[in-house]
């Protein structure tokens, strides 16, 4: 039974540029969170969604940052025109819901670099 | 409001002492879940423990123990005789399913450090 994962592993874009970053929940998962760490800092929410639903998206940032989760296919967290200070890990976490929302498994993290 | 509050920031040890690490929580919810996660410098996330609020028998892993005291809102978790692999930063959390959609609210962090 595959954990979850998180692709790329890390990335690097340029300022301005997009980043697009992947999480494939495990198996029978339909719901997932989005969290971010920024550099020696804890973890901080961004969003949480449930198949095809943004069910609390209160720790996004207003701009630049959207998720989203798809029937078919893995989450996504897309930031644009990227700037130094999204340079960060960012953590998804799987659950599969109906009254166990609170086991939450995570993925290795993306990287993310902006130069 | 929920909380967490990991007043170390770094803690250093040499290999084989004990080491406690110190979580307090802020909550005004009856049911929460407490958690510990180490990040070993690969930086993924390892759980270690989950904890109801309805279960304050401390519980052993181990090396590892917790001790969950509801009286002081503390959740700390101590390392008998360290190693060095034991070296991570380790993050106390806490879910309020009541008024937070699940989500983990996360302490700073405690850095440990085993020297050998």
């Amino acid at each position: 039974n595959a954990g979850v994962m998180q692709n790329p592993r890390h990335l690097v874009r340029r300022r301005g540029q997009e980043a697009r970053l992947r999480c494939s929940p495990m198996k029978g998962h339909s719901h997932v969170y989005w969290y971010r760490q920024l550099p020696e800092e804890g973890l901080k929410f961004m969003v949480y969604l449930q198949k095809e639903n943004i069910i609390d998206e209160s720790g996004m940032p207003k701009e630049r940052f959207s998720a989203e989760f798809p029937k078919e296919g893995p989450s996504i967290l897309r930031i644009q025109q990227v700037v130094r200070g999204d340079s960060a890990a960012y953590f998804c976490a799987s659950s599969p819901g109906r009254g166990n929302t609170y086991e939450q498994y995570f993925g290795p993290g993306t990287r993310l670099t902006v130069t | 409001a929920q909380k967490v509050t990991q007043a170390q920031t770094e803690i250093s040890v040499v290999e084989k002492e004990d080491v406690t690490l110190d979580c307090v929580y802020e909550t005004r919810d009856t049911t929460y879940y407490l958690f510990w996660y180490k990040q070993p410098p690969s930086g993924e996330l390892v759980f270690l423990i989950r904890r109801n609020s309805f279960d304050e028998q401390n519980e052993i892993s181990g090396r590892y123990s917790w001790n969950f005291q509801k009286s002081t809102s503390s959740f700390n978790f101590t390392i008998t005789a360290s190693q060095v692999v034991d070296s991570a930063v380790y993050f106390c959390a806490l879910i309020t399913p009541k008024n937070s959609n699940y989500q983990l609210i996360w302490g700073a962090g405690t850095k440990l450090i085993i020297k050998p």
